[in-house]
């Protein structure tokens, strides 16, 4: 069975660049199969999608991300990672790793990680 | 793009029906069969409930169902359960090829 597990730092200072890993198993990241993708859930909020990638690298951004936000893949380490830069404390959040079939996250995103709690302070 | 609309709370008693909506536009809703819903409990990852409006992925119970009349999706919940009680989010595709999240909804098991 296919498992996200999201890593990185606990805590960013502001004006840096948020980074975080998405260790994928029991599944090919390369597969074309699958679309992947990025939530985010700031403390006692709703879920906000950040973007997604799919099989060949296409990405596709929030516009309201689109100038700070890298979404890629690497396929030899079976990962997915996320780079937000230019974070300020509204980025503080709990981010999710999640997946969709090979329709897109649009149709449903069918697993998540188990999220990763992170906090944008000095 | 805003957020789709959903009641901030519902509630129901064990065994009742509920349904909780989520209104979204021309833009989202309206133009495509790609809704999905939601469950989250507190400090836990979401779990897919429904997919492309009405489908169920494998193992979730078919007390839950979902379905969409214009610019607004429902999902139901019958036969009411106290494990029931969670966070509800609704998701759309869009116009822009973004997705958008409803603000959530707060179920509460009487």
């Amino acid at each position: 069975q296919l498992q996200l597990q999201e890593s990185g730092p606990g805590l960013v200072k502001p004006s840096e660049t948020l980074s975080l890993t998405c260790i994928v198993s029991g599944g090919s990241i390369s597969s074309s199969d699958y679309y992947w993708g990025w939530v985010r859930q700031p403390p006692g909020k709703g879920l906000e999608w950040m973007g997604d990638i799919s099989y060949g690298g296409r990405t596709n951004y929030k516009p309201s991300l689109r100038s700070r936000i890298t979404i890629s893949e690497d396929t030899s380490k079976s990962q997915l990672s996320l780079k937000l830069s230019s974070v300020t404390a509204a980025d503080t959040a709990v981010y999710y790793c999640a997946k969709g079939d090979s329709g897109g996250l649009a149709r449903g995103i069918f697993a998540w990680g188990q999220g990763i709690s992170v906090t944008v302070s000095s | 793009q805003s957020a789709l609309t959903q009641p901030a709370s519902v509630s129901g008693s064990p065994g009742q029906s509920i349904t909780i909506s989520c209104t979204g536009t021309s833009s989202d809703i309206g133009v495509y069969n790609y809704v999905s819903w939601y469950q989250q409990h507190p400090g836990k990852a979401p779990k897919l409930m429904i997919y492309d409006v009405t489908n169920r992925p494998s193992g979730v119970s078919n007390r839950f169902s979902g379905s969409k009349s214009g610019t607004t999706a429902s999902l139901t919940i019958s036969g009411l359960r106290a494990e029931d009680e969670a966070d509800y989010y609704c998701n759309s595709y869009t116009s822009s090829d973004t997705l958008i999240f409803g603000g959530g909804t707060k179920l509460t098991v009487l």
